[in-house]
Parts: structure tokens; sequence; C-alpha cells
């Protein structure tokens, strides 16, 4: 199975921060990497699909990049509602492995 | 809009059965691929099956292979997982999401999920 390994596993940032999320495969993935956002309470909601692809509806302070094994969420200025949990998920092979989450929680 | 419902979430003793259902609504059902994601409480998401359209092909996370079907009612518009010889590890917060990529459960939309616990 394909290992994904995100990192960090929890951050604290402030409104206005640009933050960047990583996320690892233990093999290539070529570009099927999914981004979610999950908010307590809540069904995951889809932000980016192949790498870097945003959804439609999702604020273009969003985006994503890499290929093979190593991918990045950039948020480039935090805004109060993009405090959750967020996962990366490959495409590639199955089982379509998650990452362990990132939880992105207020300074 | 779409929606997606699902139901028949239950607590259930080890090694018994439940059948989920997800009722499907806004869209085309009989066009897209469909999948189940699961997530134990706290923790993080787990991919467990896809269903082509038609029902064609299925796929299976390796965890519930053997034990676990997918299934699709187009006509109702419904997807379902049967879910057979139950263990403490499956319990979780299922749910279904519809694929906006064949075969590849990129989930744009998601149900609520229906809770699952396996306990004696």
């Amino acid at each position: 199975d394909f290992q994904m390994t995100q990192s960090p596993s929890s951050l604290s940032a402030s409104v206005g921060d640009r933050v960047i999320i990583t996320c690892r495969a233990s093999q290539s993935v070529d570009t099927y990497l999914n981004w979610y956002q999950q908010k307590p309470g809540r069904a995951p909601n889809l932000l980016i699909s192949a790498a870097s692809s945003l959804q439609s509806g999702v604020s273009k302070r969003f985006s994503g990049s890499g290929s093979g094994t190593d991918f990045t969420l950039t948020i480039s200025s935090l805004q109060p509602e993009d405090f959750a949990t967020y996962y990366c998920q490959q495409t590639y092979s199955t089982p379509f492995t998650f990452g362990q989450g990132t939880k992105l929680d207020i300074k | 809009q779409v929606q997606l419902v699902e139901s028949g979430g239950d607590l259930v003793k080890p090694g018994g059965s439940l059948r989920l259902s997800c009722a499907a609504s806004g869209f085309t059902f009989s066009d897209y691929y469909m999948s189940w994601i699961r997530q134990a409480p706290g923790k993080g998401l787990e991919w467990i099956s896809y269903i082509s359209t038609g029902g064609t092909f299925t796929n299976y996370a390796d965890s519930v292979k053997g034990r676990f079907t997918i299934s699709r009612d187009d006509a109702k518009n419904s997807l379902f997982l049967q879910m057979n010889s139950l263990r403490a590890e499956d319990t979780a917060l299922y749910y279904c999401a519809r694929d906006l990529v064949p075969g590849r459960s990129t989930s744009d939309y998601w149900g609520q999920g229906t809770l699952v616990t396996v306990s004696s």
C-alpha cells in the first residue's frame, strides 16, 4: 500500500499567515493527489484534485502543487474559516490512502 | 442541489451484520462512480470501497475485503454497503460520496455519515 505522510501533524497559526502543509507519498503517485478540508462534526470537503486543480467554489487562497512523491497545500492568507483539519489522499492505486491529517488551529 | 443521505448505522455485536444505505438526489446517480469512506472516532479517514457506474466493477480495502459488499440500485438512486462479520475495529462514521473522477474515489460530495458501533 502507498503510505501518505503529512507534516506537520498540527500547526498553530494566526489570521493572515501563509501556511504550507506537506504530504509525502511512499512511492510516486504521479499527480493523483487530492486535498480535503474537514471541520469538526462535518464531512470532508474536496479542495484540490489532481495535485493542483482547485475545485469550483473553493477560495483562491488555497493552492496545491507537486508531483511524484512530494506535494504541498498552501493557504496564502489564513482566514478564520480555514481553521480545520486537512487531509491528503492518493488516488493512484487502491487502496486510496489518506494522510494522517494536519490540524490547523488558531495561535 | 446534490444530496447524499446515509442511514442504517446502529450498535451491533461483534460478528453481526448491518446494511448501510445512501439515498442520492440532485444529480444523475447512474452517471457516477460512488464510494464509501469511514472515520473511526477521533481518527483519520479510511477509504473502503468504490463501485462503478452500472455496478460492473467494485474495489475494496483489504481491511474489509470478503466481509463488506458494495452495491447500487440506479432505479432507486441508492448506494448500499452490506457489512458482515463485523469487528470492533469497524466502529466508525461511514460516509458515502460521489466520485468526480471514475475509478479514483476523488469525492466531490459527501453525505453527513452514519455511525456504526461494534461492541458487545
